[in-house]
């Protein structure tokens, strides 16, 4: 079975300064997909940015990027020049077919 | 254009009842997926409807059933309610070229008592 896990509970950063949050998968897949989610306190899933296995290229979005090692099952999200409304739990996700998996989350604190 | 919808926002049960959870897809989805997140957790997938069919399951009891209807917009439903299913309940639609991408409704907050 398809596990994510992100070791990071909580993190904060300093508005306009750059933040990693990290994401490890477990997975036997070739093909499958792999999603970072946004959830403000009011309470709505927000995509962030999404990678396609088959693709080398990491996905960019504005300030958010990823870095993703299919080898080592690796999948971390870089955020750039950090807004207060980034504050937020961050959860990383896979999916194959249609189930998608979550991590635990990461909650960001960005601080002024 | 609407984004997901979800209706109620918020709902108090007791154990035993039977709950009912709407979802109205985004414009243009065809394809809605109902997940579980408990407090402090990552959501957990349910089930997604496809074509007015269940297409893939997560590993939910019986208990957890759910229809889609001809306008794509979908229920779940709950029977027997333990404390445990507490709970915020998130619907996400997507279409069918791009059904990887799932875009959430603003969930509906259960708590059972």
């Amino acid at each position: 079975a398809q596990t994510v896990t992100q070791s990071q509970p909580e993190m904060s950063v300093q508005e306009a300064e750059t933040v990693t949050l990290s994401c490890t998968y477990d997975t036997s897949e070739n093909n499958y997909y792999l999603f970072w989610y946004k959830q403000p306190p009011s309470r709505q899933m927000i995509l962030v940015i999404r990678q396609e296995a088959y693709k080398q290229q990491n996905a960019t979005e504005n300030r958010f990027s990823v870095n993703f090692q299919k080898a080592a099952k690796s999948f971390s999200l870089k955020i750039s020049d950090s807004q207060l409304g980034d504050t937020a739990m961050y959860f990383c996700a896979f999916m194959k077919r249609s189930d998608m998996r979550f991590g635990a989350g990461t909650r960001l604190t960005v601080k002024p | 254009d609407a984004g997901v919808t979800q209706s109620p926002t918020h709902l108090i049960k007791t154990r035993g009842q039977q709950v009912t959870l709407r979802c109205s897809p985004k414009s243009g989805h065809d394809t809605v997926s109902w997940y579980q997140q408990a407090l402090g957790q990552g959501p957990q997938f349910i089930f997604q409807y496809y074509e007015e069919e269940e297409r893939q399951r997560g590993n939910f009891p019986d208990r957890f059933s759910g229809h889609q209807f001809p306008n794509y917009s979908s229920e779940l439903n709950v029977n027997a309610l333990l404390l445990g299913d507490s709970a915020l309940y998130l619907c996400a639609s997507s279409s069918g070229s791009h059904r990887e991408t799932q875009y959430f409704g603003p969930g509906t907050r259960l708590l059972v008592l």
